[in-house]
């Protein structure tokens, strides 16, 4: 079946350094793959989509890149700040129907 | 900006008892969905919507109906509450330009507990 794998601890980071979480998928080729952030008691909020003819995207201090190869994106946060603190969430897609992840947490320490 | 919103942000009942949640988005999407969100176990999908009347069974739809009457409101409704059903519920919308590969939008979220 359909699984997507996200590194259910929490990652620690310090302030100012270079966030990096990671989504593997198995059994599946998505057209798509997002990535959302979840603050504790709210719903996600969408930050960044990738296409699977797409490497890499940008958007301020966030880099997403796609591998359909190794079937992995990486998501990056640059220059890290305590505000940046929530679960981060991977989805795929490949028709209307979405498939999430369980999410990391990030937490930056100031 | 875009909203969705939810009928309740909390909400607690019995075994047994039939349970309406309901969900608004006032963006004009096609598209709505209903998940649930349990700890270690992420977004589930329950039922999804892609017009008006129509629905579509996500990956657990047993125990769970949804009604879609008119466009901007999507209803997901437990027949009869247990409680493995106690979870957070989230409603999301999405348009469906680009095929539907957008982002979704998502509700704040009802925290269901069934006693």
């Amino acid at each position: 079946s359909q699984k997507i794998e996200q590194n259910s601890e929490a990652l620690n980071i310090q302030e100012g350094k270079t966030a990096t979480l990671t989504c593997n998928y198995t059994n599946y080729s998505p057209a798509y793959l997002q990535w959302y952030r979840q603050d504790p008691g709210r719903g996600p909020v969408f930050l960044l989509l990738i296409r699977e003819n797409e490497k890499e995207k940008r958007k301020e201090r966030l880099k997403v890149t796609f591998d359909t190869t190794l079937k992995q994106s990486l998501f990056h946060i640059t220059a890290s700040q305590p505000a940046d603190s929530a679960t981060y969430l991977c989805a795929l897609s490949g028709t209307y129907k979405y498939i999430f992840g369980t999410g990391t947490r990030l937490k930056v320490l100031a | 900006d875009v909203k969705v919103t939810q009928s309740s942000r909390y909400l607690v009942k019995r075994t047994g008892e039939k349970v309406f949640l309901e969900c608004v988005q006032d963006m004009d999407h096609e598209n709505m969905f209903w998940y649930r969100q349990d700890p270690g176990l992420g977004l589930r999908l329950i039922y999804f919507s892609y017009d008006v009347k129509m629905k579509e069974k996500g990956d657990i739809p047993e125990g769970y109906s949804v009604s879609r009457e008119k466009k901007e409101r999507f209803s997901l409704i437990l027949e009869s509450a247990s409680t493995n059903q106690t979870s957070m519920y989230l409603c999301a919308s999405s348009s469906r330009l680009a095929g539907g590969f957008v982002e979704q939008f998502f509700g704040p979220g009802t925290r269901l507990t069934v006693l």
